[in-house]
């Protein structure tokens, strides 16, 4: 169990359909990440918050956005639902923006888009 | 942008032999980091080593070990008395020290080890 939280595990939905992800990092963790994993795109970054701010953003549609919270989850939104956004997100935490530090990685969320 | 390539897709080990997979990147930065991730059955991923490119000393954790090659831009895993629950999808991942990169991580495409009895 790396400490990181993320619900619902699975997800199954419609197309055009908007749904919300979320992750809670480990205690004392400042920053979360965002990865999608799928069969046509392998692992890519999506996006990093840090202590609530943008940090860093990958190649995350115009669909979906993200946000962190004062207490420092995340959500991850994925509005007009297609079938290639069927995938598994990942969340990840780490203690710091731009450091060595380990990315813990959460159990993922499936995301199913029929 | 850097890119990470993988060119086994998949691997097979007898039980208690060694293995390595390989990974090459391309990046024209410097100071950078490099990180190997194992994924089960189960999807998590888990940090199985890492290594500092100014280091030129091999990351080694147990029966796990890399072999860094800066100029060649090379990084392969090597797995020593391969064990059944070695069994996974690896990924190699790159993770530049720019501050304005921030912390992300470049995958390749994995490479999945089946570990025979």
């Amino acid at each position: 169990d790396s400490g990181v939280t993320q619900t619902p595990k699975h997800l199954i939905t419609a197309t055009g359909q908007r749904v919300t992800l979320r992750c809670s990092p480990r205690s004392g963790d400042l920053s979360v990440y965002w990865y999608q994993q799928s069969l046509d795109q392998g692992l890519q970054f999506l996006i990093q918050y840090y202590n609530g701010e943008e940090r860093a953003k990958g190649n995350i549609l115009e669909r979906f956005s993200a946000q962190q919270f004062p207490d420092l989850h995340s959500e991850l939104n994925l509005s007009s639902l297609e079938l290639g956004d069927s995938a598994l997100y990942f969340c990840a935490s780490s203690v710091e923006a731009n450091s060595y530090n380990e990315q813990f990685f959460g159990p993922g969320t499936r995301l199913t888009v029929l | 942008a850097q890119t990470v390539t993988q060119s086994q897709p998949e691997m097979s080990v007898q039980e208690a032999e060694t293995v390595t997979l390989s990974c090459t990147y391309d990046t024209s930065e410097s100071d950078y980091y490099l990180f190997w991730y194992k994924q089960p059955p189960s999807r998590q991923m888990i940090l199985v080593i890492r290594q500092e490119a100014y280091k030129q000393q091999n990351a080694t954790e147990n029966r796990f070990s890399v072999n860094f090659q800066k100029a060649a831009k090379s990084f392969s895993l090597k797995i020593s008395d391969s064990q059944l629950g070695d069994a996974a999808m690896y990924f190699c991942a790159y993770r530049s020290a720019r501050e304005t990169s921030g912390s992300r991580l470049t995958f390749g495409e994995g490479t999945q080890l089946t570990v025979n009895p």
